[in-house]
């Protein structure tokens, strides 16, 4: 199966930039996601990204793929105290299996 | 829409008990998925349906786990007996296209 892989843990300071990193390793893999789970909630998509392209913006969220290297990025722009959860990686395998990462929790600190 | 909406939101059982988790997916999804969320194993799918028909249930951990679809709008997970280890907040999920959306899980405390 898929093995994907997410840093632990995050701080940074409000009003900074936050980027949780995220490894895969089947190439094939069509669509990668990002989701965010607040204390005691479920998973919010927040945004995914198409295989054949390198960048996807949404207002203060950047998502970067370097499929090369297997690794794909969210950027947090101007990082907000509602900003602190956990963010996971996820990626597809075949048509509908979908592998997530360990989950990197985002502290944000005032 | 309401989104997938799961019941009960939290359940406490003795070892032993049978439990069953309810889920309705988001009217006009075809594929219905449950995850099971753990700290040591991080988020598990355990069985996933398109059209209301089991298609891979290969991470269902055991025996005593059973899920069904009767109809579009309704998924049950049972657990049965329930153990100890089994304590975990366990997703439902379903899709539309190529996304997925979760619903907000139930946590399971087994004692």
């Amino acid at each position: 199966g898929e093995d994907v892989e997410q840093s632990l843990f995050l701080s940074v300071r409000e009003g900074d930039s936050s980027v949780i990193n995220c490894t895969y390793t089947d190439s094939s893999s069509t669509y990668l996601y990002w989701y965010k789970q607040e204390p005691g909630a479920g998973l919010q998509l927040l945004t995914y990204i198409f295989s054949n392209m390198d960048m996807k913006q949404d207002q203060r969220l950047t998502v970067l793929l370097n499929k090369k290297d297997k690794h794909l990025s969210l950027r947090i722009a101007d990082t907000q105290t509602g900003d602190s959860a956990i963010y996971f990686c996820a990626v597809t395998e075949g048509a509908n299996n979908l592998f997530f990462g360990t989950g990197t929790r985002l502290t944000v600190i005032p | 829409d309401a989104g997938v909406i799961q019941s009960p939101r939290h359940e406490v059982t003795e070892m032993g008990q049978e439990v069953t988790l309810r889920c309705k997916p988001i009217s006009g999804h075809n594929s219905l998925f449950w995850y099971r969320q753990t700290m040591m194993r991080g988020l598990e799918l355990l069985i996933y349906f398109n059209n209301n028909v089991p298609i891979d249930d290969s991470g269902m951990p055991e025996d005593r786990f059973s899920a069904k679809m009767p109809n579009a709008s309704f998924s049950t997970l049972k657990i049965q007996p329930s153990e100890p280890r089994d304590s975990a907040v366990y997703f439902c999920a379903s899709r539309t296209g190529d996304t997925q959306y979760f619903g907000p899980g139930t946590r399971l405390t087994v004692l």
